[in-house]
């Protein structure tokens, strides 16, 4: 069975700081790993995933993430927080020979000028 | 711009109405999926459409059905509404090719309120 735990529903950095949201998964097969950005009344943005390639995957807006296998883990980064990147964001995970995507419950992120 | 586009954007609805959705894109996928995503939640799986026939069905009952047209278009239907049915919904489009098909697009969603 998969799952994705997001720690921390809502996270506030200042302006220009680092962004680190956390998100750790199950699965029982080797997943696809997203993160999706969701700005108020809007649908889902897609920002990267992993597809069992490299393990370092870098996406729009500046944001990375890193696939680790021995954590489970597949948190987002960014080194500088900018105000327009105050949004909802989502971690998901989709199972090889799946159909669907599994995602967590999201991640409010608060800039602060 | 996913080119993924849905209608309507909002609509309002009372209990034990039916209702449909409806999505649509630039160009052909074969693919298409729904979601249901109630506020400070994440979206939850409905169901995915290849080919104009359903091949998975997340945790809803049969009152959630869908279609998929010859031209790739989708609509969601949902009959005997609950409150609990209010909610944002999104359909999700994946890529025919190669490595896009391990990515969803999503449209910007039609927010459902039911009174």
């Amino acid at each position: 069975a998969q799952s994705v735990t997001q720690l921390g529903s809502h996270v506030s950095v200042s302006e220009g700081a680092l962004v680190l949201l956390r998100c750790n998964y199950s699965s029982s097969v080797p997943p696809y790993l997203f993160w999706y950005v969701q700005y108020p009344n809007q649908g889902l943005q897609l920002l990267l995933k992993y597809t069992s390639a490299a393990t370092l995957v870098k996406g729009i807006n500046g944001f990375e993430a890193e696939f680790k296998k021995s954590e489970t883990s597949f948190h987002l980064t960014k080194p500088s927080a900018h105000m327009s990147d105050a949004a909802e964001y989502f971690c998901a995970v989709r199972e090889t020979g799946a159909n669907n995507l599994f995602f967590g419950t999201g991640t409010r992120l608060t800039v602060i000028p | 711009e996913t080119g993924v586009t849905q209608s309507p954007t909002h609509l309002i609805k009372t209990r034990g109405q039916q209702v449909t959705l409806r999505c649509s894109s630039q160009s052909g996928h074969n693919t298409v999926s729904w979601y249901q995503q109630a506020l400070g939640q994440g979206p939850q799986f409905i169901f995915q459409y290849y080919r104009e026939e359903e091949n998975g069905r997340g945790n809803f009952p049969p009152r959630f059905s869908g279609l998929q047209f010859p031209n790739y278009s989708s609509e969601l239907n949902v009959n005997a509404l609950e409150l609990d049915d209010s909610a944002l919904y999104l359909c999700a489009l994946r890529g025919d090719l190669g490595v896009l098909q391990e990515t969803q697009y999503f449209g910007p969603g039609t927010r459902l309120l039911v009174l």
